[in-house]
């Protein structure tokens, strides 16, 4: 099993451009979810999914739009980047909402 | 607000010794504890803890909650250099799905 994987690994966007950070999983897990993490704050919630054709907002969702049409996949969108984007982008999946979360490698995101 | 604090931030000690990581948290509808180890990318699972006072090993790393005094302690004894890394902790809540809130983290760096 590959676990949860993150695509791309790096990126550098100009401010206004859009892009989708792509999170897989092979655990068959209902649960994903998308958080960034930033420098001394932690991770933090964007967007989460109980299940394939649902999503709902989490801590810091202004900014992002996500998908999840497949169980196995959930897509963070960012439709007109800004340079307080800038951050280190985790999804996690879990496969029951009492279980631990996994988590990917991390996109890490530049905006210029 | 929902708050995780983790102490200390920072802390170096030499190989084989032994060292403890604080956690404590003010979270509504608590549901449990999670420490995370993060060396270069992703988050890994160590514990979850949900029940007070009750133990949890693995190896030479071990952790307990206090849902009285709010809060958790991450012990590991023995140091290697590779135990060197970033110890999240979060505070679980159940609320749709299973939402985390993290503290800073804990840079722990091992000295040979």
């Amino acid at each position: 099993n590959a676990g949860v994987t993150q695509t791309p690994k790096f990126r550098v966007l100009k401010t206004g451009q859009s892009m989708t950070l792509l999170c897989a999983q092979d655990m068959n897990h209902e649960y994903m979810y998308w958080y960034r993490q930033d420098p001394g704050m932690g991770l933090r919630l964007i967007h989460y999914s109980v299940g394939e054709g649902t999503t709902a907002k989490g801590e810091v969702p202004d900014g992002y739009n996500v998908s999840r049409l497949k169980k196995q996949n959930f897509l963070l969108g960012l439709e007109s980047a800004a340079p307080s984007q800038t951050s280190v982008y985790f999804c996690a999946s879990s496969l029951e909402v009492y279980n631990e979360q996994f988590f990917g490698p991390g996109t890490r995101l530049t905006v210029l | 607000e929902d708050k995780v604090v983790q102490s200390p931030l920072s802390l170096v000690v030499h190989e084989g010794d032994t060292v403890t990581l604080n956690c404590s948290y003010e979270v509504t509808n608590f549901r449990s504890l999670l420490w995370y180890k993060q060396e270069k990318k992703a988050p890994t699972f160590l514990f979850m803890l949900t029940s007070s006072g009750i133990e949890k090993k693995s190896g030479r790393l071990s952790s307990i909650l206090d849902k009285k005094e709010l809060f958790s302690i991450l012990n590991i004894t023995a140091t290697q250099t590779g135990d060197s890394a970033v110890y999240l902790c979060a505070g679980a809540l159940i609320q749709g799905a299973q939402k985390l809130v993290f503290g800073q983290g804990t840079r722990l760096t091992i000295n040979p």
